[in-house]
């Protein structure tokens, strides 16, 4: 069965920056690609970007353009981000979540990781 | 960037009504729509894509419809498990999702 498993919690001081890995398994892990979703305290969800397992590639959500970078690693089926600059807005839990699509970019998402809390706090 | 309205802000409703819950879209997004479920402490589920398709493993009692600017999604008769926050997203660039509609027990 599909599996996304994060990271545990993370603290950091504002300006410092902060790495969540997404450990996937129970499919071909190139052939779908990954999302990053956050979602604030008591917010809504708000989409950071995407990345492909098969190449590398990536797209960012141009508010966090500069600041994100999504990285994978074919080997252990597990994608990261890291997120730059952070500050007490970042505070949030990062989801990392599974495109519907094989072999294609659907931009919707059908397996969700647990989460991943990030506390920004000085 | 397109901006997902999701009404009303709260259900308030009996297990076994029907509820509708709606998404309005700040521009057309065709049927390029989704629905997901999110209880609290967990990750949201997707429920429907393409306004009208259900997801894998999503019970019947769930549907969508709708396109262009005006969605909703249906639950027939709620179940106890169905009290939760749900959330519209469109997938035009960027990807947006709406601010969510809390159905809670009355």
């Amino acid at each position: 069965q599909v599996q996304v498993v994060q990271s545990g919690p993370e603290v950091r001081r504002p300006g410092a920056s902060v790495k969540i890995s997404c450990k996937t398994s129970g499919y071909t892990f190139t052939n779908y690609c990954l999302h990053w979703v956050r979602q604030a305290p008591g917010q809504g969800l708000e989409w950071l970007g995407i990345i492909n397992p098969s190449g590398g590639t990536t797209i960012y959500a141009q508010s966090f353009q500069g600041r994100v970078a999504m990285t994978r690693d074919t080997s252990t089926s597990t994608v990261y981000l890291e997120v730059g600059s952070l500050r007490s807005e970042d505070t949030a839990v990062y989801y990392c979540a599974r495109d519907h699509g094989r072999l294609r970019w659907d931009y919707y998402f059908d397996y969700w990781g647990q989460g991943s809390l990030v506390t920004v706090s000085s | 960037e397109i901006v997902l309205t999701q009404s009303p802000a709260t259900l308030s409703l009996s297990p076994g009504e029907r509820a509708t819950l709606y998404c309005r879209a700040s521009r057309s997004v065709a049927t390029s729509l989704a629905w997901y479920q999110q209880k609290p402490g967990q990750a949201p589920r997707l429920l429907i894509y393409d306004a009208s398709n259900r997801a894998t493993g999503i019970p019947a009692r769930f549907s969508g419809s709708g396109s262009g600017t005006d969605f909703s999604l249906t639950i027939s008769s709620l179940e106890p498990e169905d009290f939760a926050v749900y959330y519209c997203q469109q997938r035009s660039d960027p990807l947006t999702f709406g601010g969510g509609t809390r159905v809670e027990v009355k």
